[in-house]
């Protein structure tokens, strides 16, 4: 079945340093990917998306690469905030077969970033 | 325009009992789906419904259920509740392709004594 990992942290950077979570799925056929953030007391959120290889998905700084030959979606920033401080959720929906409006989650990555 | 809303917010229930949440999506969205998030297990998808159809269920027992109504809203259902139910259940609604963005809900916090 469909899997997604990612390194679960904690992660602790100053501000200002540079960010990557690191994130690799398993998926039958051509998946969409997701990064997600969750504030604490929130929902999650969308925070950048790819539909296919090569696309590179950004919001806010954040930037993530849809890589088919290593089957990853690292994601990145070059200085990040105090106000970054939440959980990162990395999750795919695979688009054959019928499941595709089932989100697959990482198990997350809680990151703390300090003045 | 509006988020999407669950009701209620925080729950507190005994073993044995059932409970019903209820989710309101977006308005024009038409895909709802039901997520539970454990510190153990994490997210985990537990079924999504359009048009007043469940589309997709995850592995969970037959203690869960959902139903989607004609204006979109849905609610889910757990009987016979255990510890092990306690959780956050996150509703997150989209429109009908897998490309959309699912946009999600503040949960509903729900507590099994």
């Amino acid at each position: 079945g469909d899997s997604v990992t990612q390194m679960e942290g904690p992660v602790t950077l100053s501000e200002e340093a540079c960010l990557t979570i690191n994130c690799t799925y398993t998926a039958t056929g051509y998946p969409s990917l997701f990064w997600y953030v969750q504030y604490p007391g929130e929902g999650l959120q969308l925070l950048l998306k790819a539909t296919k290889a090569d696309d590179k998905g950004s919001n806010k700084g954040f930037e993530a690469t849809y890589r088919k030959e290593t089957t990853s979606f690292h994601l990145e920033k070059g200085s990040v905030q105090v106000s970054d401080s939440a959980v990162y959720f990395c999750a795919l929906t695979d688009n054959s077969g019928g499941s595709n409006y089932k989100l697959t989650f990482g198990k997350g990555t809680l990151l703390t970033v300090n003045p | 325009k509006a988020g999407v809303t669950q009701t209620p917010r925080y729950l507190i229930k005994t073993r044995g009992q059932q409970v019903t949440l209820s989710c309101s999506p977006i308005s024009g969205h038409r895909s709802v789906s039901w997520y539970q998030q454990t510190p153990g297990q994490g997210l985990q998808f537990l079924f999504e419904y359009f048009s007043e159809t469940q589309r997709n269920k995850g592995n969970f027992p037959g203690r869960f259920s959902g139903r989607q109504f004609s204006n979109s809203r849905s609610e889910m259902n757990v009987s016979t509740l255990e510890l092990g139910d306690s959780a956050l259940y996150l509703c997150a609604s989209s429109w009908d392709t897998s490309y959309n963005e699912q946009f999600f809900g503040p949960g509903t916090r729900l507590t099994v004594l």
